[in-house]
């Protein structure tokens, strides 16, 4: 089946400690999207790609980095400059390009630092 | 910063009564869709409206758009327990591809 598939699910780390969560999606998508969601709140776009190669910052880059060699796959890195990484991640993606429709989300990954 | 911004931020009713939604945004728009949450998951897609549209039908769902108002509402026509989950819109600005989130409504359904 089509989809996007986030790991882990959850994932606990020390002060200080790099962790990298993993988006990898079977869509034939061009773009991919990273946010964040605190609890009770709404998303907060971290990083988007809208081809191979190529990505964008959105409202809170600072702390995390991405990369996007591959087509299929976009993981984020929350360094430890990121200050307070405790927070629900969403992986999206769609076709890209202007007029582009829906959005398709992964489950998410629970990161807690600790 | 968030594009959009839902009100209210929490809805209680009872099963069978209307559920209305409401989100306005700052920027000029391609489009505004809507999504829902439940508790812990990933969001799934409900409906896209353009900004050249101003209504929009799906099933039990109806989204309006007004763009001189930058605003747009979900209204939910005879609810059940099942739409228990949280509401958010979404808008990607002209000439990008730039997905930005409100805050989201939660809305509880009584059975």
């Amino acid at each position: 089946d089509g989809g996007i598939t986030q790991s882990p699910k959850y994932l606990f780390r020390k002060e200080g400690q790099n962790v990298t969560l993993s988006c990898e999606q079977n869509l034939n998508h061009d773009a991919m999207y990273w946010y964040r969601q605190d609890p009770g709140q709404g998303l907060r776009l971290i990083y988007y790609s809208q081809i191979v190669n190529d990505f964008q910052k959105g409202d809170i880059a600072e702390g995390y980095s991405v990369s996007r060699e591959k087509k299929e796959s976009f993981p984020l890195t929350v360094t430890s400059a990121q200050k307070n990484p405790t927070a629900f991640y969403l992986c999206a993606s769609n076709r890209g390009a202007i007029n582009t429709g829906e959005l398709f989300f992964g489950e998410g990954s629970r990161l807690t630092v600790l | 910063s968030q594009q959009g911004e839902e009100d209210p931020q929490a809805l209680s009713i009872q099963e069978g009564e209307n559920a209305t939604m409401n989100c306005s945004y700052k920027t000029s728009i391609n489009n505004l869709q809507w999504y829902r949450q439940n508790s812990g998951r990933g969001l799934v897609h409900l409906i896209l409206i353009r900004s050249n549209e101003r209504e929009k039908h799906s099933g039990r769902l109806r989204v309006t758009l007004d763009t001189s108002k930058k605003s747009s509402s979900l209204l939910i026509t005879a609810s059940r327990a099942a739409d228990t989950a949280s509401y958010f819109c979404a808008t990607d600005t002209l000439n990008n591809n730039d997905m930005r989130f409100g805050a989201g409504t939660r809305l509880t359904v009584k059975p």
